[in-house]
């Protein structure tokens, strides 16, 4: 079992530009999120899927859209990228819901705005 | 609204001391706890979590924490540190009555832990 994989490692983009991040996962898990990770900030959530073709908004969802079309794979998209945009995205899946069950992370995307 | 604080930026211990993280909480309803870790450039890792029960929650790595409801806190410790128990360390948080769906789960900022050898 790969786990939680994330796709790519390490980005640089230009103000304007757009990109997408990659997570997959091989556990069978319903519940697939997205974070940001930012200095002193802790974990928030930008987005959210309960199952294939589902998404909701998290704690900071503006600038970012995702999709879930197949069951293993979750997107992050930044159509228009910013500087406040740079940041440690992590995803993670749960085979439930985030009260009870635990959280499986992803390494993590380093995305550098300038 | 919830909430979690984890009060020290940095908790410092010499190996083979005991170690204790502290966290404090805000929920509606009764919590659902959960300690992370997250060693250098890696993804978090789930360490152990409350969700009813015992007030003494056992987990990986020689791991517990301790549920206090009058006090609101969930203090993760250790009996012995490790120097490989170097580490950014996550108190995460849900209550009852946050509805029922999957957002929700609220992260402190983390709290560095250093053992010293």
């Amino acid at each position: 079992n790969a786990g939680v994989t994330q796709t790519p490692k390490f980005r640089v983009l230009k103000t304007g530009q757009s990109m997408t991040l990659l997570c997959a996962q091989d556990m069978n898990h319903e519940y697939m999120y997205w974070y940001r990770q930012d200095p002193g900030m802790g974990l928030r959530l930008i987005h959210y899927s309960v199952g294939e073709g589902t998404t909701a908004k998290g704690e900071v969802p503006d600038g970012y859209n995702v999709s879930r079309l197949k069951k293993q794979n979750f997107l992050l998209g930044l159509e228009s990228a910013a500087p406040s945009q740079t940041s440690v995205y992590f995803c993670a899946s749960s085979y439930g819901t985030p009260d009870y069950n635990e959280q499986f992370f992803g390494p993590g995307t380093r995305l550098t705005v300038l | 609204a919830q909430s979690v604080a984890q009060p020290e930026d940095q908790v410092n211990v010499a190996e083979g001391n005991p170690l204790t993280v502290k966290c404090t909480y805000s929920v509606s309803g009764n919590p659902y706890l959960f300690w992370y870790v997250q060693y250098p450039n890696r993804g978090l890792q789930f360490l152990l979590k409350y969700i009813t029960g015992d007030n003494l929650v056992k987990g990986s790595y020689g791991f517990e924490a301790e549920f206090n409801k009058s006090q609101t806190s969930f203090h993760l410790k250790k009996p012995s540190a490790l120097v490989s128990d170097s580490a950014l360390y996550f108190c995460a948080v849900r209550g009852s009555y946050s509805g029922g769906g999957a957002d929700g789960l609220t992260f402190g900022k983390g709290t560095h832990l250093i053992i010293q050898p």
